[in-house]
Order: C-alpha cells, then sequence, then structure tokens
C-alpha cells in the first residue's frame, strides 16, 4: 500500500520555466490538497479537490493551477516559475474534508 | 487574516518527562483540529485529532484539548521517548468562505535519553 505517491522527489526550475508536479493516491480517498512549506511558518494550502471534478483555491493560490485528472490523481502545475516558490510542496488526500489527510514524502523544488 | 499560533517553537525535555505544547486560533468558525508530527524529510502525519463538540480526546501517550472559549487547544505527551523527537504542527479547520485550514508555525521536541 504506497498512500501518496509525488514525483519528482526533487527539481531544479529556472526562473520562467514551467512544470507539474504529480501526484497519486491508492486509498480511493475523495479529496485531494497541496500545500507548501517553508521554514518557520507551517504549511500553507495552495488548493485543494473536494471530490473528483472539483478544484478550489486556498490560502496561496497565486502563480499555481491544478487538474483533477481523476480520483486519484491530482496535479499541480507552476506555468512560470519565480524564485519565490522555492519550497517543499506536499500533496495530501483524506477521505473527506474535515477527515485524516495522509501526505506524500514532498517535493523540493529550487527555482534559481 | 486567519492564524494559529503555535508555542514553543523549540522544547527540550528528559526522557520521561512530559511536553506540553499549545495552539491559539483566530478563527471561531474552526470546528477540526489536527496534530501532526513531521520527522526530516518526511511528510506530516497526522497523531491525533479532535472536533469542536468534545473538549478532550485521549490515545495512549498522547492527548488534546480544547478550550473553544478561549479558541485554545493543546497537544500533551507523556512519558516521552527520544523517537518522539520530530517537529508537531497544529491546525485548525473551518468552513467559512469555502474550505479552510490553517497551520501553526511548529514546535520541534528534542528528547533527551
Amino acid at each position: 500500500n504506497a498512500g501518496v505517491t509525488q514525483t519528482p522527489k526533487f527539481q531544479v526550475l529556472k526562473t520562467g520555466q514551467s512544470m507539474t508536479l504529480q501526484c497519486a493516491q491508492d486509498m480511493n480517498h475523495n479529496s485531494m490538497y497541496w500545500y507548501r512549506q517553508d521554514p518557520g511558518m507551517g504549511l500553507r494550502l495552495i488548493y485543494y479537490s473536494a471530490s473528483e471534478g472539483t478544484t478550489d483555491k486556498g490560502e496561496v493560490p497565486n502563480g499555481y493551477n491544478v487538474s483533477r485528472l481523476n480520483k486519484r490523481e491530482f496535479s499541480l502545475r507552476l506555468e512560470s516559475a519565480a524564485p519565490s516558490q522555492t519550497s517543499v510542496y506536499f500533496c495530501a488526500s483524506s477521505e473527506f474534508l474535515y477527515t485524516e489527510a495522509f501526505f506524500g514524502q514532498g517535493t523540493r523544488l529550487t527555482v534559481v | 487574516g486567519e492564524n494559529v499560533e503555535q508555542h514553543p517553537s523549540t522544547l527540550s525535555v528528559q526522557e520521561g518527562d512530559s511536553a506540553v505544547i499549545k495552539c491559539t486560533y483566530s478563527d471561531s468558525a474552526s470546528n477540526y483540529f489536527p496534530w501532526y508530527k513531521q520527522e526530516l524529510g518526511k511528510g506530516p502525519q497526522l497523531i491525533i485529532d479532535i472536533r469542536s463538540n468534545v473538549g478532550e480526546k485521549k490515545d495512549q501517550r498522547i492527548a488534546v484539548t480544547l478550550n473553544k472559549t478561549a479558541k485554545h487547544f493543546s497537544l500533551h505527551i507523556t512519558e516521552t521517548q527520544p523517537e518522539d523527537s520530530a517537529v508537531y504542527f497544529c491546525a485548525a479547520t473551518s468552513n467559512t468562505g469555502g474550505f479552510k485550514t490553517i497551520f501553526g508555525a511548529g514546535t520541534r521536541l528534542f528528547v533527551k535519553a
């Protein structure tokens, strides 16, 4: 049982480049989330998907887009990366909103 | 905006002692309060959670208390062990204007053997 799988684990981008972070869960969860974690700031919600077919903005959505491809997969896209997007990104899933969330191992992204 | 304050930022205890981490939230509509443990290089893992209709919850050595009037909740770890060393995060979740979850900045706990 893999849980929540994120790819890639590490990535270095140049300013202005684009990339997509992939996330898949095998727990048949309805809800999925993308967070970023910066030093000393805890986690901040970027986007979430309450159920397949829906996506909504979280606390810090600017500069990002998401796609809920199917019930298992939820991707995060940076269209034009900026140094301020250097962070560790975590994907999570839960059976429903307001229930226990399971996190992936994270993607460490550096934008130079 | 809404925020969650978490204290202390660092906590060092002797093995076997208790550890207490406190959080205060600002959104009075918050109704779900999870606590996460994060080990180095890993994603956060839920250790206990509490909902707004409950004042206290316990799971073996871990307990959480909630005071909705004061908008305050705390994590209590008893009989600490070296493997409890990690960063702990509190969070407050509400559905005001859509799903919202605000995390505290984290507490780094060191348990000395």
